[in-house]
């Protein structure tokens, strides 16, 4: 079962770039790493997918080295907004076909004027 | 579309009481599935659906039943309700996938707050 490892928080303030860690040492080969952003009484929200290298939206990039251990999610020029619960999921897929998301307890980041 | 829909936002129950949590989705999804989310910490599985008529096990199962009569639908059954079942419960969608990637994303309900006295 692959798990994940983030920092439990990180301050942040507005206009920085801000680079949020998490270690999968167990991912699979066909496994995607996934970042999911949660505000306070809402449910998760997709933030970007990726599997090697770098992906970029218009929201966010991600990092994945090529050993595939460990993703760096990037969030430029964070505003007020931004503060939230970042969590970092790798896919664990069942026999029946299903992708169950393994959640950790995520990284609260908090952004201050 | 309106996405995931969850009713009710929030419910009180007493110890032994039973309930069940609505759940649907309007974007054809295949697959559904239930978390439950406890102060502080993450999404916990407690049962999924990978289609009308077919229903499996989470991590957290115990407590809790479900069924998928349709697509749309996949309502969580709390039989009798204990006080360690005060959470926040998140139903999930998301299009049958393949090797991974992209559809693997799940799009989420706004939950439903649940107190049990």
């Amino acid at each position: 079962l692959a798990k994940t490892t983030q920092p439990i928080s990180m301050d942040s303030y507005e206009g920085q770039e801000v680079n949020i860690t998490c270690s999968h040492n167990n991912i699979a080969t066909n496994d995607y790493i996934t970042w999911y952003q949660q505000f306070p009484s809402q449910g998760p929200r997709f933030i970007i997918q990726g599997y090697k290298t770098k992906v970029t939206n218009e929201v966010a990039s991600l990092f994945i080295p090529a050993d595939r251990k460990s993703s760096t999610l990037s969030l430029p020029r964070v505003s007020l907004s931004d503060t939230a619960v970042y969590y970092c999921l790798v896919g664990d897929k069942l026999n029946t076909g299903f992708q169950k998301l393994v959640f950790g307890t995520g990284t609260r980041l908090l952004v201050s004027p | 579309n309106a996405g995931v829909t969850q009713t009710p936002k929030f419910q009180v129950l007493k110890t032994g009481q039973s309930m069940t949590l609505q759940c649907a989705q309007d974007m054809n999804h295949e697959y559904m599935s239930w978390y439950r989310q406890d102060p502080g910490m993450g999404l916990r599985l407690i049962h999924y659906s990978v289609g009308a008529g077919i229903t499996d096990q989470g991590e957290v199962p115990n407590g809790y039943n479900v069924s998928r009569s349709t697509t749309e639908d996949f309502p969580l059954r709390l039989l009798s309700a204990a006080p360690s079942q005060t959470s926040v419960y998140f139903c999930a969608s998301r299009p049958a996938g393949g090797a991974g990637g992209p559809r693997d994303t799940q799009y989420f309900g706004p939950g439903t707050r649940l107190t049990v006295l």
